[in-house]
């Protein structure tokens, strides 16, 4: 069974950081792509990033350089290092597995499975 | 950047039929995908491909697509349809920039 389980949510001051762990079963998270996809209080869902099974990685301009998304082949998890932290980046962040068909051109990229989340608050 | 437009509310009375547009210039280019959320929960996949269903997803769930704007439609509305629903698609610069629509607030009157 396919399954993503994300930790590593709390409180945290802001300018503080916080690194976040989605742990995968039922699937190589290497072998696909994989991103984090944020939801703020009573707003609407929010990509953050994705990594390709070719190991590079792509952000949302919001994100870019404060934000990395990383991987651990051996572990079969999927990070998200947090930087910079700001009130603003209080919010429900998500692991999902995203499928990419390339049989159609353009590559259709939707997800598939999707983690129950984890709160992240940045707060003093 | 890529946009997508969604109306934020969509009201229907039960067996009804409920449409939820998604709007975007690289909509007529790029494939759409629809995810329903119900509160406290995660997405779930609904349409994929603009007009795929996943198994598991009740065929009352069918969508469409015409140019720019793509159309979630929910036949025989049921209390347990009332939700949210994002549009997602990618920008078409070629690098898998992920975008997704501002949702929809289903409501079965």
């Amino acid at each position: 069974e396919v399954q993503v389980v994300e930790s590593g949510g709390g409180l945290v001051q802001p300018g503080g950081s916080l690194r976040l762990s989605c742990a995968a079963s039922g699937f190589t998270v290497s072998s696909n792509y994989m991103s984090w996809v944020r939801q703020a209080p009573g707003k609407g869902l929010e990509w953050v990033s994705l990594t390709y099974t070719a190991g590079s990685t792509n952000y949302a301009d919001s994100f870019q350089g404060r934000f990395a998304i990383s991987r651990d082949s051996s572990k079969n998890t999927l990070y998200l290092q947090m930087n910079s932290l700001r009130a603003e980046d209080t919010a429900v962040y998500y692991c999902a597995r995203f499928r990419v068909d390339f049989v159609v051109e353009p590559p259709a990229i939707y997800s598939d499975y999707w983690g129950q989340g984890t709160l992240v608050t940045v707060s003093s | 950047s890529h946009e997508l437009t969604q109306p934020p509310s969509v009201s229907v009375s039960p067996g009804q039929t409920a449409r939820i547009t998604c709007s975007g210039d690289a909509l007529a280019e790029q494939y759409a995908h629809w995810y329903q959320q119900k509160p406290g929960q995660a997405p779930v996949l609904a349409i994929y491909k603009d007009s795929e269903r996943p198994s598991g997803i009740s065929e009352r769930f069918s969508g469409s697509s015409s140019g720019t704007i793509v159309t979630l439609t929910i036949s025989g509305v049921q209390a347990e349809d009332e939700a949210d629903y994002y549009c997602q698609s990618t920008d078409s610069s070629g690098t898998y920039r992920v975008v997704f629509g501002g949702g929809t607030k289903l409501t079965v009157l």
